[in-house]
C-alpha cells in the first residue's frame, strides 16, 4: 500500500522568502511522486513529477523537488516566494504498473499544504 | 495534452436525491478516474473508469452510491445516487494519456464540480 504524509497543513513566508513544502511517502514498489497545485476556485494543475529519472526535478513556475530515497522523502522547494504562489499543494504517490512501466494508474494524495505569501 | 471539462461546474441538490456529472475530454482516452475532495480534505479516489470494462470501486465506495458510465473513449459520467449532506464535496475526473514529451504518461484534472447537499 502506498500512502503520503505532508508536514505542515499550513506554511507562511514572506515575498521572496524561501518556499519549503515537506513531504513523505510510503510505497512497496519504486514509486512515482508528483506535486499539484490548486488555486482558489480551480482544477489540479501539474507542477512535476519523479519518474525514477533524475533525482532532482525542475518544474513550472520556479519549483523544484529533490527525491531521497533514504529519506522516503520529496520536499517541494522555491527560492523566492512569490504572490502569486499562493495556493494549496498536493503530493500524490503512484505505484507505477506494470512494475517500471509508463502508465501512473490511481495517486494517492497527501492532506495539502496551504501556503499563505505575505507581501 | 487534454483538455477536460466537466457538467455542471456546481449545484446545490436537496437530500435524497441524486446528481450526474458529466466529464468530457478532448482526446481519446483508456484509463480514467474519478475523486472526490470533501471540505478541507485532500482528494480520495471513488473509482477507475477504464472504456470496455466495469469500473473499479475504491474502499469505501460501492456501485450503488456512485454508478459510473463510460460509453466511450472521450466521455464518462459519475451519479451520486440518494444524496445526504456528507456528499458536498468536489468531484473531480482525471485522465491520463501519453506524454508528448517523455515516455511516461501525464494525468491531466478537470476543473470539479462542487457538490451541495442541504
Amino acid at each position: 500500500a502506498q500512502s503520503v504524509t505532508q508536514l505542515g497543513s499550513h506554511v507562511s513566508v514572506s515575498e521572496g522568502a524561501l518556499v519549503l513544502l515537506r513531504c513523505n511517502y510510503s510505497s512497496s514498489v519504486p514509486p512515482y511522486l508528483f506535486w499539484y497545485v490548486q488555486y482558489p476556485n480551480q482544477g489540479l494543475q501539474l507542477l512535476l513529477k519523479y519518474t525514477s529519472a533524475a533525482t532532482l526535478v525542475k518544474g513550472i513556475n520556479g519549483f523544484e523537488a529533490e527525491f531521497k530515497k533514504s529519506e522516503t522523502s520529496f520536499h517541494l522547494t522555491k527560492p523566492s516566494a512569490h504572490m502569486s504562489d499562493a495556493a494549496e499543494y498536493f503530493c500524490a504517490v503512484s505505484e507505477s504498473y506494470p512494475a517500471g512501466g509508463t502508465s501512473y494508474g490511481k495517486l494517492t494524495f497527501g492532506q495539502g499544504t496551504i501556503l499563505t505569501v505575505h507581501p | 495534452s487534454a483538455v477536460i471539462s466537466q457538467k455542471p461546474s456546481r449545484d446545490i441538490c436537496q437530500r435524497g436525491t441524486s446528481l450526474t456529472i458529466q466529464c468530457q475530454v478532448d482526446s481519446q482516452v483508456t484509463m480514467m478516474f474519478w475523486y472526490r475532495q470533501q471540505p478541507g480534505q485532500s482528494l480520495t479516489l471513488i473509482a477507475t473508469a477504464n472504456q470496455g470494462s466495469e469500473a473499479t470501486y475504491e474502499s469505501g465506495f460501492v456501485i450503488d452510491k456512485f454508478p459510473i458510465s463510460r460509453p466511450n473513449l472521450t466521455f464518462s459520467t459519475l451519479t451520486v445516487s440518494n444524496m445526504s449532506p456528507e456528499d458536498s464535496s468536489i468531484y473531480l475526473c482525471s485522465v491520463e494519456v501519453r506524454g508528448l514529451k517523455s515516455s511516461y504518461n501525464e494525468q491531466f484534472f478537470g476543473p470539479g464540480t462542487r457538490l451541495t447537499v442541504l
